[in-house]
């Protein structure tokens, strides 16, 4: 089956810099490749996902790109706010297999 | 209502009770998965519906575990005989798409301690 990796397992940042977060996956089949943020109390919410037919996509401060040779999968978020803070998991999945979460990020900003 | 709900939020029982947790979908959503979060660590998943047919459940730990969802719509995730390692939150989450690669929406979970 599939097996994510995630690292850092914390990050602390302080606001306006930029935070990556990073994954590898072992299953070459692999190709949806979701990032879930999951703040204290609260179940995980998706932030962004990637297909493996690009490379790279981006919404306002979040981006995440993938390298499919390398199996490696990366969340970028620039200018990081306070309310980012929260425990952040990369996944993947194929068609016909479950999602496999990695172990998750905390991520904090400070003011 | 407009998101997964679920209860009990909370749950304590003693070594050996049985449980039953509850889920309630997003309306019309014809996926639902059962994930199982242990302190610090990522959802793990546990089973998976596609309406009222259970299509997988090889994540289930132990014949202890159980889960239904007999009218496609609401299910119940039961633990017979709990024990301290089944101590995690439960998580719900629906899907309007029956592949596996589209959003998942979650509920808050269920946070089960076994004493």
């Amino acid at each position: 089956g599939e097996n994510v990796e995630q690292h850092p397992s914390t990050l602390s940042v302080q606001e306006g810099d930029s935070a990556v977060i990073k994954c590898t996956y072992s299953d070459s089949a692999s190709n949806y490749f979701p990032w879930y943020k999951q703040e204290l109390g609260k179940g995980p919410q998706l932030i962004i996902d990637i297909r493996s037919n690009v490379g790279e996509k981006k919404d306002q401060r979040i981006a995440v790109t993938l390298n499919k040779t390398a199996k490696h999968f990366s969340l970028h978020i620039t200018e990081t706010q306070p309310e980012d803070s929260a425990v952040y998991f990369c996944a993947a999945t194929s068609r016909g297999s479950t999602l496999t979460f990695g172990k998750g990020t905390m991520l904090l900003v400070s003011p | 209502g407009a998101g997964v709900s679920q209860s009990p939020r909370y749950k304590v029982a003693k070594r050996g009770q049985d449980v039953a947790l509850r889920c309630d979908p997003i309306s019309g959503h014809v996926s639902l998965f059962w994930y199982q979060q242990a302190l610090g660590q990522g959802p793990e998943f546990l089973t998976y519906f596609q309406n009222e047919a259970q299509l997988d459940k090889s994540g289930l730990p132990s014949d202890r575990f159980f889960a239904e969802r007999p009218e496609g719509s609401v299910s119940t995730l039961k633990i017979q005989r709990t024990q301290q390692e089944d101590s995690a939150v439960y998580l719900c989450a629906s899907s309007s798409t029956t592949a596996n690669t589209g959003e998942l929406f979650f509920g808050e979970g269920s946070r089960l301690t076994v004493l």
